[in-house]
């Protein structure tokens, strides 16, 4: 969806690099979440953000750190990069609060393709 | 957060209607079903979404029975451009502080 957008597309660095992947949307909403996606598996849940002031851990943070600049703005840093988080990186926003009883729908990016050397 | 099983991988022919049928046993009443398809290398993209008996799209439809312990995402006369993975979910209501989680999927693969 064009209007999620995520730099860089594409990634190498080496072990022990800090970098950062950086998400960006024009849809205005207030949640923002990062996913890794590894071959042939589902995505899993890194960090998610429900408005500028509320960032949660989700199922697999260590190693990850993020931060919410601004309502279209959430960044994902690997502090110290290894090679088991080479993988794809989802970056997704979510319309939740906007239809009734809950529904929500998430809206990816085009996704980081990520390698530690 | 209810969970979702569903098969791991399906076949189907050029023309043919699959349908892919999730369990979530666990469904909360104000839950909705929703389902996103993923192409490799791009990011899932919403399908369709549904609470009860039948939803209807431009590109799929969707069957839930009364007691919505499954659903049942329905593609008809699927082409080689609908191969991809379908991933079925369990929307949670704002009480429930919800957040959205993906399975494996089903890999669904249209032959010629």
């Amino acid at each position: 969806d064009a209007d999620v957008t995520q730099t860089p597309r594409n990634r190498i660095t080496k072990t022990g690099k800090r970098i950062m992947l950086e998400c960006s949307q024009t849809k205005g909403h207030d949640r923002m979440y990062w996913y890794r996606q590894d071959p042939g598996l589902g995505l899993r849940l890194i960090y998610y953000s429900f408005d500028v002031k509320d960032i949660n851990k989700g199922e697999i943070s260590d190693g990850y750190s993020v931060s919410r600049q601004a309502q279209a703005k959430f960044s994902l840093s690997l502090e110290s990069a290894i090679p088991n988080q080479t993988a794809l990186y989802f970056c997704a926003t979510s319309d939740f609060g906007r239809e009734p009883g809950g529904k929500e729908t998430q809206y990816f990016g085009p996704g980081t393709r990520l390698l530690v050397l | 957060l209810a969970k979702t099983t569903q098969p791991i991988s399906m076949d189907s022919y050029e023309g043919q209607e699959v349908n892919i049928t999730c369990s979530h046993n666990n469904i909360a009443t104000n839950d909705y079903i929703t389902w996103y398809q993923q192409f490799p290398s791009q990011g899932p993209r919403f399908i369709i979404q549904g609470y009860k008996t039948k939803v209807t799209n431009e590109v799929a439809s969707l069957f839930i029975p009364a007691d919505r312990k499954s659903s049942t995402l329905s593609l008809p006369r699927v082409s080689l451009s609908d191969t991809a993975v379908y991933y079925c979910l369990v929307v949670g209501s704002r009480a429930a502080g919800n957040k959205l989680t993906f399975g494996g999927g089903t890999r669904v693969l249209v032959k010629p």
